[in-house]
């Protein structure tokens, strides 16, 4: 069975220290890391795809990573208008329909 | 170019009431998906369809039916709707690669 296990659950920053979120996961036949950000009342917009160990993405002030195990969201110099929750999903093979497995999501606050 | 759109945005049933959410996609994307949100669960796939004419069972379908009326549109239907699907859902489509796209949601409350 596919898991996501995303920590922390919340995160607090002050606005420009830097920091970075964890999604651990197990999937057989990965295909394909995703990071989505969801505000308050709204639906997962789409960040990131991440394919394979190594792999890394930016946009803006967000870098996502991945390794076998893993994926990082490294988040530099934040700014309040990053508040928001960061969801993690993994997908598996086309046979599959390309279903995704999501975890349950870090809720990022970036204080002024 | 609206994306993904779904309506209602709220609605309020009885236990025991029928409703059909409706979703509708102007991407030309050939699979369309419906989750649910709950607090302390993440995102979990109800149903899907692959492509037009086909659908799937996804991980909690019970209590759900599901209808892809053509290419755009995939609803999705609560026969006798219960409280422990009082949720938030959203729809979603992908063109044939991986990445998902997903909709503004619907608020659904069953008292």
């Amino acid at each position: 069975e596919d898991q996501v296990t995303q920590s922390p659950e919340a995160l607090r920053l002050q606005e420009g220290e830097s920091s970075s979120l964890n999604c651990s996961y197990t999937v057989s036949g990965l295909r394909g890391l995703f990071w989505y950000r969801q505000d308050p009342g709204k639906g997962p917009e789409f960040l990131f795809t991440l394919y394979s160990a190594g792999e890394e993405k930016e946009k803006e002030r967000l870098k996502a990573t991945l390794t076998k195990k893993e994926s990082f969201l490294h988040i530099t110099a934040p700014k309040p208008e990053d508040s928001a929750t960061y969801l993690c999903a993994v997908g598996r093979g086309e046979t599959s329909g390309s279903r995704l497995t999501f975890g349950e999501g870090t809720q990022l606050t970036v204080n002024p | 170019n609206a994306g993904v759109t779904q309506t209602p945005k709220f609605q309020v049933l009885k236990t025991g009431q029928s409703m059909t959410l409706q979703c509708a996609q102007d991407m030309n994307h050939n699979s369309m998906y419906w989750y649910r949100q709950d607090p302390g669960m993440g995102l979990r796939l109800i149903y899907y369809s692959a492509s037009e004419g086909t659908t799937d069972k996804g991980e909690v379908p019970n209590g759900y039916n599901v209808s892809r009326l053509n290419k755009r549109e995939f609803s999705l239907r609560l026969e006798s709707a219960a409280p422990s699907q009082t949720s938030v859902y959203f729809c979603a489509s992908r063109i044939g690669g991986d990445t998902q796209y997903f909709g503004p949601g619907t608020r659904l409350t069953v008292l």
